[in-house]
């Protein structure tokens, strides 16, 4: 089991350049997410999915998008990137199976953008 | 939406030394996870215990649901412990983690 995985690992751009930053898991969770973490600052949830088709906006959607076509894949799109983007993202999955949602996190994506 | 408060913000210690760190939420959870985040940026599971104890070796966590609080214990803390612990909870009505602004532990040799 690779776990969570997430591609690449670091990660330039200029602004305005668009770019998707990669997820997998391998553990058929249907639950995924993704958070920024900025600094000094806790991990805040960008978008989830609770299921292959289904996505939704978490507390800082705006500039991503994301879209869930298999179990084990959710990628982020930066669409047109700002320095505002400038974070570490992180990737999560978890299965509610009798209400247990502890979730698992990739190692992370730094991004910075110029 | 739910507040996650951690205290102390920043803490530092001797190594040997014991140490209690506070999760304070303003709602009731489905789930609390404990992590810890070490120098490189890596987010380790620690615990997840929306009640009750659970020990791990030197480390142990408490939450008591009812008064919507939980506490992570360090024992004899080693310079490996540094970094960042955060804690994290699911909202009864929510299904993804709010994190709390975490702990910042540094342990002197």
């Amino acid at each position: 089991n690779a776990g969570v995985t997430q591609t690449p690992k670091f990660q330039v751009l200029k602004t305005g350049q668009s770019m998707t930053l990669q997820c997998a898991q391998d553990m058929n969770h249907e639950y995924m997410s993704w958070y920024r973490q900025d600094p000094g600052m806790g991990l805040r949830l960008i978008h989830y999915s609770v299921g292959a088709g289904i996505t939704d906006q978490g507390e800082v959607p705006n500039g991503y998008n994301v879209s869930r076509s298999t179990t084990e894949d959710f990628p982020l799109r930066l669409l047109s990137a700002a320095p505002s983007q400038t974070s570490v993202y992180f990737c999560a999955s978890s299965s509610p199976g009798q209400g247990h949602y502890e979730q698992y996190f990739g190692p992370g994506t730094r991004l910075t953008v110029t | 939406g739910i507040q996650v408060e951690q205290s102390p913000p920043d803490l530092i210690l001797q190594e040997g030394a014991n140490s209690t760190l506070r999760c304070n939420f303003s709602d009731s959870v489905n789930n609390l996870q404990w992590f810890h985040q070490n120098p490189w940026g890596q987010l380790i599971n620690l615990f997840y215990i929306p009640s009750g104890t659970k020990q791990n070796g030197r480390l142990s966590a408490t939450t008591v649901a009812t008064e919507r609080y939980s506490l992570l214990y360090i024992s004899s803390s080693q310079t490996t412990d540094s970094g960042v612990y955060f804690c994290a909870v699911v909202p009864g009505s929510a299904r993804q983690l709010t994190f709390g602004s975490g702990t910042q532990l540094t342990v002197l040799p």
